[in-house]
């Protein structure tokens, strides 16, 4: 199947720094990849619909000046935490499809795991 | 809004049984319904789908049955094994992109 990327694999910080995850499509091109945060013991919740050269979508009660997205090519979408604080401690997610058709299978990057000290 | 409700929470099952998993959606236009298989600290893996053209789908010890009338989806996994214990999660399409919903995630346990 499809291979979808991320980086890193998990990170600490120190509350107020900003950080960056990265998904890359590796052997496909990805029009729109989905960020999904998940909590401790419980389901994956969506935050955002990326979009390459489009502003992403975001759920609802996901702060965007918060949680920014940029998807600049086909193969690479970016998280970025902003001034990140020890709430925002999470396993990030992201996932693309390797086909336009939307009941394809979804891909899962391998996940970041986000320690805010 | 649109969810999947997911049932049950918890699922200890003797090896060699047999584990059913439950979900309903509550979006009509859903059309896609994977199943995820995940284990502590890894990312989900695609076990089986189902779309909404068919009523019921098998891999080996794994089967999905659709209900699109009433809703339901359901995950059958047979003769279960050590191996298979994990937190499988349900899941449907919505909206234009095909996002999906996930249910909250049913724990399973198998006993040797």
């Amino acid at each position: 199947g499809a291979v979808v990327s991320q980086h890193p694999s998990w990170v600490i910080c120190k509350s107020g720094t900003s950080v960056k995850i990265e998904c890359r499509s590796l052997d496909f091109q990805a029009t729109t990849m989905f960020w999904y945060r998940q909590f401790p013991k419980q389901s994956l919740m969506l935050m955002a619909t990326s979009n390459e050269g489009s502003k992403a979508t975001y759920e609802q009660g996901v702060e965007k000046d918060k949680f920014l997205i940029n998807h600049a090519s086909l193969t690479l979408s970016t998280l970025t935490v902003t001034s990140a604080h020890p709430e925002d401690s999470s396993f990030y997610i992201c996932s693309a499809r390797d086909a336009p058709a939307v009941n394809e299978k979804l891909f899962f990057g391998s996940g970041t795991q986000l320690s805010v000290l | 809004g649109e969810n999947v409700e997911q049932h049950p929470s918890t699922l200890s099952v003797q090896e060699g049984d047999s584990a059913v998993i439950k979900c309903t959606y509550s979006d009509s236009a859903s059309n896609y319904f994977p199943w995820y298989k995940q284990e502590l600290g890894k990312r989900p893996q695609l076990i089986i789908d189902i779309r909404s053209n068919v009523g019921e789908k098998k891999d080996q010890r794994i089967a999905v049955t659709l209900n699109k009338t009433a809703k339901h989806f359901s995950l059958h996994i047979t003769e279960t094994q050590p191996e298979d214990s994990a937190v499988y999660f349900c899941a449907a399409t919505r909206g234009s992109w095909g996002k999906l919903q996930f249910g909250a995630g049913t724990q399973v346990v198998v006993t040797p």
